[in-house]
């Protein structure tokens, strides 16, 4: 079966904290995609970052870093510097087995950033 | 042009009603998606159309209707709902359906049924 799990269903931080979201898969693929998406207030989502089974680099994009390690079936999300517009819910996913497009979501994380 | 559009962005309709959402991207994208998404939950798979034709149905009930009338468009026709159907219903393209590719989501429609 195919799960991702978001433990922390909330998180609130003062403005310039770094924060860390958790993400923890479980798949039996060798191949598998994951994803960071993030919901403002708004209501879209918003792409952050893909990353496929075979490449357990972190990855940095200017306040965000990825930290991929397939021998705890994680991929955890760092915020740096935390900002009031970084306030939204965050959602780990995994791409459905047999290539469909579905992407199997985790509960969700609600960061809020207090200035 | 990086945009998925949904109109309209609210909707009230009641059980008897029939509606239709729509949803359009001009990025060439050959997969797009309909997602249901109730208050403070995770957005849910209902449809998944390639090339223009409906790949999968998540079991959703005939209640919602989809239709792809080309690559740019998607419509969730609605009738007969119910109460519980109210949610955030959000509409995604992808360059194509598969793994190595990201959706690119609307702002989605929140529809109420009365």
């Amino acid at each position: 079966a195919q799960k991702v799990t978001q433990a922390q269903t909330e998180i609130s931080v003062v403005e310039k904290e770094d924060v860390t979201l958790d993400c923890v898969y479980e798949t039996r693929d060798t191949t598998y995609y994951l994803f960071w998406y993030k919901q403002p207030p708004s209501g879209e989502l918003v792409f952050l970052i893909r990353r496929n089974s075979f490449d357990e680099q972190n990855e940095i994009s200017g306040r965000y870093s990825w930290n991929f390690q397939k021998s705890t079936s994680s991929f955890n999300f760092t915020i740096t510097a935390s900002q009031v517009v970084d306030s939204a819910v965050y959602f780990c996913a995994l791409d459905h087995a047999g290539n469909t497009g579905k992407l199997i979501f985790g509960q969700g994380t609600t960061l809020q950033v207090k200035p | 042009d990086t945009e998925v559009t949904q109109t309209p962005k609210h909707l009230v309709m009641g059980m008897t009603n029939k509606k239709s959402l729509k949803c359009e991207q001009h990025m060439g994208h050959r997969a797009m998606y309909w997602y249901k998404q109730k208050a403070k939950k995770p957005p849910e798979l209902m449809f998944v159309y390639s090339y223009e034709k409906l790949s999968i149905n998540e079991s959703v009930p005939s209640r919602f209707s989809p239709e792809c009338p080309n690559s740019s468009l998607l419509n969730l026709h609605l009738h007969a709902l119910q109460p519980e159907d109210s949610a955030l219903y959000l509409c995604a393209s992808s360059p194509y359906r598969g793994q190595n590719t990201e959706a690119f989501f609307g702002q989605g429609t929140r529809l109420t049924v009365v």
